[in-house]
């Protein structure tokens, strides 16, 4: 069965700061990662996926992650955050052989100071 | 853009009561899921649903756990008789049978509080 693991619970920064939040996964088959953002008092969406290929993925708005197999890892980074990017922030990866379901984990709750 | 919607966003039971929470997923998606988050814990799955069938379902989705596709646009989760346990924020999701990469669309969840 997978796990992952969010080491950290909260992550305060000031604003145009870099801010990482690490992720590692443990699975013994082969996973998809994801990156999911909830925004205060709404759902969790979709911020951005590893499925193959290349193993830096890249955000709209600025967020990239690196999925790193040997160490099996998948931190996310932004060089410079906004007071928007306040939020909650989970890691999650799928079993690619066999099921549908999302393993989470725990979250890391950004907060952007001005 | 089409989103996952759920009613109510807060419901508020006592222990033993059954409860229905709706959601509507986005309406060319196949697979639908539950998920749940208690206070300071994990986001857990619970069941998927696929072809009017439950596909998986984990530990925590015991016999006081039941999901229904009624109407083809409600997907429903009902807790037959609650316990204080219970208390947690619900979310369903859903995807398109043709996202192999398993990228599942979330709806903003219901809170459940069992007193």
């Amino acid at each position: 069965a997978q796990s992952v693991t969010q080491l950290d619970s909260q992550v305060p920064v000031f604003e145009e700061a870099p801010v990482e939040l690490r992720c590692n996964y443990s699975s013994s088959v082969s996973v998809y990662l994801f990156w999911y953002v909830q925004y205060p008092n709404q759902g969790l969406q979709l911020l951005l996926k590893y499925l193959s290929g290349s193993t830096l993925v890249e955000s709209i708005n600025g967020f990239e992650a690196e999925f790193n197999k040997s160490q099996t890892s998948f931190h996310l980074r932004k060089p410079s955050v906004h007071i928007s990017d306040t939020a909650e922030y989970f890691c999650a990866v799928r079993e690619k052989a066999a099921g549908n379901k999302l393993t989470f984990g725990g979250g890391t709750r950004v907060l952007v100071k001005p | 853009e089409p989103e996952v919607t759920q009613t109510p966003s807060h419901q508020v039971t006592q222990m033993g009561q059954e409860v229905i929470l709706r959601c509507v997923p986005i309406s060319n998606h196949l697979y639908f899921y539950w998920y749940r988050q208690i206070l300071g814990q994990k986001v857990e799955f619970l069941v998927s649903f696929y072809n009017n069938e439950i596909s998986e379902k984990s530990e925590i989705f015991d016999d006081q756990f039941s999901v229904e596709r009624p109407d083809g646009s409600n997907f429903t989760l009902k807790i037959r008789s609650t316990k204080l346990e219970d208390s947690a924020m619900y979310f369903c999701a859903s995807r398109p049978v043709l996202a192999g990469s398993g990228e599942q669309y979330f709806g903003p969840g219901t809170r459940l509080t069992v007193t």
